[in-house]
């Protein structure tokens, strides 16, 4: 039972352009969703996040959106760089515990 | 540098061999978990540690053993190593509910 799911396993874009990942969840429990950003032979980092109060939360080039009644989530960069070209998790939280459910990532790969 | 600290960072194993990954976190918080990352299937939960003493099954518990030996270290143990458990290992900590900081990886491969 995948209750976070990135459906699109990777995407390419130009330099400059903007990049939109997206996220579903199927958990109406979940109440905090986070983007996790992975460089190969890392370990993810945190990018943003919003709670479910919230439709929209902004950070420089990084937006996150949040459409509760579809259950859906996007990543917004703008613009975007060759450096944010990495696997992008989306996670999510629910208010019973402190686990994040992550979903399958998405390798983002921004051409110069 | 603070953080989370794994060893070591590729092993080989034979299949039926154990090893035992180890972690540490010097940030002071109370969390730690085990995940594994699989082509396809993101970060899979195999075990937590809400707190010093007490650990719990994630999704995918199956083979494997932990042990949080004291607030800074919680280790993952594969008894019998299967084909299965090649993947990559990521082990995390958080205090507050929604900070993870992770370690960078230990990639295990099975033969």
């Amino acid at each position: 039972d995948q209750q976070v799911k990135q459906n699109s396993p990777s995407l390419s874009v130009q330099e400059g352009r903007i990049s939109i990942l997206n996220c579903d969840y199927t958990n109406s429990m979940f109440d905090y969703f986070l983007w996790y950003k992975k460089y190969p032979a890392e370990g993810p980092t945190f990018l943003i996040s919003i709670s479910s109060i919230k439709d929209k939360n902004e950070d420089g080039r990084f937006t996150v959106f949040l459409n509760k009644s579809a259950k859906h989530l996007s990543l917004h960069i703008v613009p975007s760089q060759p450096g944010d070209s990495a696997v992008y998790f989306c996670a999510a939280s629910a208010r019973s515990g402190s686990r994040l459910t992550f979903g399958e990532g998405t390798q983002l790969t921004v051409n110069p | 540098n603070a953080g989370v600290t794994q060893t070591p960072k590729f092993q080989v194993l034979k299949t039926g061999q154990s090893m035992t990954l180890q972690c540490a976190q010097d940030m002071n918080h109370n969390s730690m978990y085990w995940y594994r990352q699989d082509p396809g299937m993101g970060l899979r939960l195999i075990y937590y540690s809400a707190s010093e003493g007490t650990t719990d099954k994630g999704e995918v518990p199956n083979g494997y053993n932990v042990s949080r030996l004291n607030k800074r270290e919680f280790s993952l143990r594969l008894e019998s190593a299967a084909p299965s458990q090649t993947s990559v290992y990521f082990c995390a900590s958080s205090e507050v509910r929604y900070g993870y900081t992770f370690g960078s990886g230990t990639r295990l491969t099975v033969v």
